[in-house]
């Protein structure tokens, strides 16, 4: 079976353009977070969207949004970027809602964003 | 605001040694942790996951949960060079799971 996939894997953008990041769960899984990842530190919560609504985000700045298909698949909008934008970003799936305290999150690659 | 900390390290131990990786949180109500590796360059991986007070094992992995003291670790026997990489702790918050900022463990041949 497929695990968590992203595209793509590796962007360059310039300061000011915008950004859409895309994450596949692993089939069956209806959660979907997005973390940002910079060097040195754990990953950074986003967003979680569950069953298509957003269920949580992360102390991120509106210049974030996200939102989740039918097919539970997900997209990251990064508006305006900034040059403290790059980063690794990364998508996470799990089974159901990602508070409960026995729900794994499985991750997928990642896409590096680097901003010039 | 549950917090999750650990030494950055580099932890370093020579191949075959046990590798000890500690971590402590704030929130005494955090009922489970995740433990990931995450190799230079690459995503996390999922390789633990504790939920009780206790020791739980898997393979050359065992990780251990003491509420009382708010510590988890996690103990890799007989290490090898293919271990190192960046332990990540993290607990189960509101909608999200929060992580420590990792632990760098070198094992060397």
């Amino acid at each position: 079976d497929a695990g968590v996939t992203q595209s793509p894997t590796h962007l360059i953008k310039t300061r000011g353009q915008h950004v859409t990041l895309r994450c596949s769960p692993i089939s069956g899984h209806k959660s979907v977070s997005w973390y940002q990842q910079v060097l040195g530190q754990g990953p950074q919560f986003i967003f979680q969207y569950y069953e298509k609504e957003e269920r949580g985000r992360g102390n991120f700045p509106d210049r974030f949004s996200a939102r989740q298909f039918p097919n539970y698949s997900s997209e990251l909008n990064v508006n305006a970027l900034l040059l403290g934008d790059s980063a690794l970003y990364l998508c996470a799936s799990s089974l159901e809602y990602a508070g409960k305290s026995n729900q794994p999150q499985h991750f997928g690659d990642g896409t590096r964003l680097s901003i010039l | 605001q549950k917090e999750v900390e650990q030494n950055s390290g580099p932890l370093s131990v020579p191949e075959g040694a046990i590798a000890s990786l500690n971590c402590t949180y704030s929130d005494r109500g955090s009922q489970s942790f995740f433990w990931y590796r995450q190799y230079s360059g690459k995503s996390p991986e999922l390789i633990m996951f504790i939920y009780s007070n206790g020791d739980k094992e898997d393979g050359r992995f065992t990780a251990q949960l003491n509420k009382a003291s708010q510590y988890v670790s996690l103990l890799i026997r007989d290490s090898q060079p293919s271990d190192s990489a960046t332990y990540l702790c993290a607990a189960p918050g509101d909608q999200k799971l929060v992580f420590g900022t990792g632990t760098r463990l070198l094992v060397s041949p």
